[in-house]
């Protein structure tokens, strides 16, 4: 089954501690993107790459990092500049990017919590 | 920046019911996506709706966009338990490859 993967579902991050989310697609897709959905809000823009070793920031990349070495993968470091990190990310790509009119297809978010 | 605003907030009916959710936006746009999200779970993309269409259905949902109002309404009709979930709507700004989400708006359908 085609789809994107998320993991670890639950992460905790100590005190000055960075952390990484995996997230992995075999849908083939040029473009993925990094959301942050906090309690009863809509999804908030992190990053996103339209292609291999290619990223842009979003509305809100202060405190986090990405890379884009492989097609499929698309992992997100959450730094320790980054104060508020508890909330749900979510990953998603498109098929192609610089297209609006396209699905994006979603993982199934990683909870990330402080310890 | 929040693009699309989605009304009510929360919205709790019987089954067999119909749903209304409505979405309102600020600018210009290319399309409208709307996305469903069960609870700790992703989104899940529904239907979109081209500038240049007024109505577009799928199954039991059908959405109507007015650009002179910039709305757009989702209307879920003969609702199930299974259509428990939160919908949000998505815009482009002006034609960005980037999607704009609303708050969304939680239904709950009561069996």
């Amino acid at each position: 089954d085609g789809g994107i993967t998320q993991s670890p579902k639950y992460l905790f991050r100590k005190e000055g501690q960075n952390v990484t989310l995996s997230c992995e697609q075999n849908l083939n897709h040029d473009a993925m993107y990094w959301y942050r959905q906090d309690p009863g809000q809509g999804l908030r823009l992190i990053y996103y790459s339209q292609i291999v070793n290619d990223f842009q920031k979003g509305d809100i990349a202060e405190g986090y990092s990405v890379s884009r070495e492989k097609k499929e993968s698309f992992p997100l470091t959450v730094t320790s500049a980054q104060k508020n990190p508890t909330a749900f990310y979510l990953c998603a790509s498109s098929i192609r990017a610089g297209i609006s009119n396209q699905p994006q297809h979603f993982g199934d978010g990683t909870r990330l919590s402080i310890l | 920046s929040q693009q699309g605003e989605e009304d009510p907030q929360a919205l709790s009916i019987q089954e067999g019911e119909n749903a209304t959710m409505n979405c309102s936006y600020k600018t210009s746009i290319n399309n409208l996506q709307w996305y469903r999200q069960n609870s700790g779970r992703g989104l899940v993309h529904l239907i979109l709706i081209r500038s240049n269409e007024r109505e577009k259905h799928s199954g039991r949902l059908r959405v109507t966009l007015d650009t002179s109002k910039k709305s757009s309404s989702l209307l879920i009709t003969a609702s199930r338990a299974a259509d428990t979930a939160s919908y949000f709507c998505a815009t482009d700004e002006g034609g960005s490859e980037k999607l704009v989400f609303g708050k969304g708006t939680k239904l709950t359908v009561n069996p």
